[in-house]
């Protein structure tokens, strides 16, 4: 079936460090979304690209969505504190645009 | 906007009892959903409904979980009889549309003993 694939599961940086989290799907998608969890909270939408190639940007956040629409990432830079927490994609189903979500990268910031 | 409203936050409740989680979605959104989130097995979609219908329960675990849309404001998750691995946090969440983006509820943390 359609699925949505999302690495690393964890990932620990350095506070200043940059991250960055890839999510690829098996299908074409006709958007992606990125959410954000913090830690003990609810996920948070953060912003949908619909366009091949789009790439958007919040502050220190940088969305792509690849040529081909199977492929995303999110990046950010010089991550701080308030980043931490984990980050998601979701795409809608080809069959009835129920979201499929990625199992999720959480942002680690080392002590 | 009140943003998805959920009831209770916290729930601790012994093995056997009945459990009913309640949903409020935004005012106007036209599909609701019920994840639920462990550590063990992320975020798991259970049912989702739009206009009021079920439209794909077949996340929902076993025969203990129902769920219920009586109409466009609100929503149950009833958990009968409750067992201890249904410990989790619930999540309800509101889109206008099928695909569009999700709104989450603050979530209902439930424990069973």
């Amino acid at each position: 079936g359609q699925q949505v694939m999302q690495i690393p599961q964890y990932q620990h940086v350095q506070e200043g460090e940059d991250f960055t989290t890839y999510c690829n799907s098996s299908t074409t998608l006709s958007n992606i979304q990125w959410y954000k969890q913090r830690p003990g909270g609810h996920p948070v939408f953060l912003i949908q690209l619909v366009k091949s190639g789009e790439v958007k940007k919040q502050k220190r956040l940088t969305f792509q969505f690849g040529e081909a629409k199977k492929n995303s990432s999110l990046h950010i830079t010089a991550t701080q504190t308030t980043d931490v927490g984990t980050y998601f994609c979701a795409g809608p189903k080809d069959s009835n645009y129920q979201l499929i979500w990625g199992a999720g990268t959480k942002l680690i910031i080392k002590p | 906007d009140a943003g998805v409203i959920q009831s209770p936050r916290h729930e601790v409740t012994e093995m056997g009892q009945e459990v009913t989680l309640r949903c409020k979605p935004i005012s106007g959104h036209n599909s609701l959903f019920w994840y639920r989130q462990t550590m063990m097995r992320g975020l798991e979609l259970l049912i989702y409904f739009n206009n009021n219908v079920p439209i794909d329960d077949s996340g929902m675990p076993e025969d203990r979980f129902s769920a219920k849309m009586p109409n466009a404001s609100f929503s149950t998750l009833k958990i009968q009889p409750s067992e201890p691995r249904d410990s989790a946090v619930y999540f309800c969440a509101s889109s206008a549309l099928l695909g569009e983006t999700q709104y989450f509820g603050p979530g209902t943390r439930l424990l069973v003993l």
